[in-house]
């Protein structure tokens, strides 16, 4: 059964940078048929799609993150990576691995999460 | 951006109630948007997609309606596992980003 987990520091300093990652277990990170997402829930709020990655590379990103963002993905160890730059304290949230379903055209829905992993963004 | 809006925000129920849940686009998304669960403290769980869809799994008192820019999630039967808050997520392939309604929380009445 298709596993995700996130790891990383749960406190980040303003304007460092946020760095995660997810490990795939269970299943290859190499399919055609998946991309693979994060999304972010601040304490109390609703969910945020960061941008998802293919296994070959190609990446789609939130354009109000995008320019802070880097995802990127390393198919020998089945996982990949969030790098979120210039954090703020609006950045604090819990941060989800996904695996983004993929029609071959388009993203569609989000079908298998990881447990979540919470930052805090704090001097 | 396509922003999504759901109604009502909190809802109240007893077990056994029918439930309805709205989503509405800003604009077409076709049949483009999924359905999630998500309990306290735990990630979200997929339920519906492609606006009518069932998710592998998923109990069949859950089921999704809609096109365009007005969709529904009903609960035919409310269980006690369901109390939990619910999202939609537009995946409109003509929008440059993916986005999430703001969630309905349905409480024990």
């Amino acid at each position: 059964q298709l596993q995700l987990q996130e790891s990383g520091p749960g406190l980040v300093k303003p304007s460092e940078t946020l760095s995660l990652t997810c490990t795939v277990s269970g299943g290859s990170i190499s399919s055609s048929s998946y991309y693979w997402g994060w999304i972010r829930q601040p304490p109390g709020k609703g969910l945020e799609w960061i941008g998802s990655i293919y296994y070959s590379g190609s990446t789609y990103y939130n354009p109000s993150l995008k320019s802070r963002v880097t995802i990127s993905v390393d198919t020998s160890k089945n996982q990949f990576s969030l790098k979120l730059s210039s954090v703020t304290a609006a950045d604090t949230a819990v941060y989800y691995c996904a695996r983004h379903r993929y029609s071959g055209y388009d993203l569609r829905d989000f079908d298998i999460w990881g447990q979540g992993t919470m930052v805090t963004v704090s001097s | 951006d396509i922003q999504m809006t759901q109604s009502p925000s909190t809802l109240s129920a007893s077990v056994g109630d029918r439930v309805t849940i709205t989503c509405r686009a800003s604009q077409s998304i076709s049949s483009w948007l999924a359905w999630y669960q998500q309990k306290p403290g735990k990630a979200p769980k997929l339920l519906i997609y492609k606006a009518s869809s069932l998710e592998s799994g998923v109990p069949s008192r859950f089921s999704g309606s809609g096109s365009g820019t007005e969709f529904t999630l009903t609960i035919s039967s409310l269980q006690p596992d369901d109390f939990a808050t619910y999202y939609c997520q537009q995946y409109n392939s003509y929008s440059p980003r993916l986005t999430f309604g703001g969630g309905t929380k349905v409480e024990i009445k």
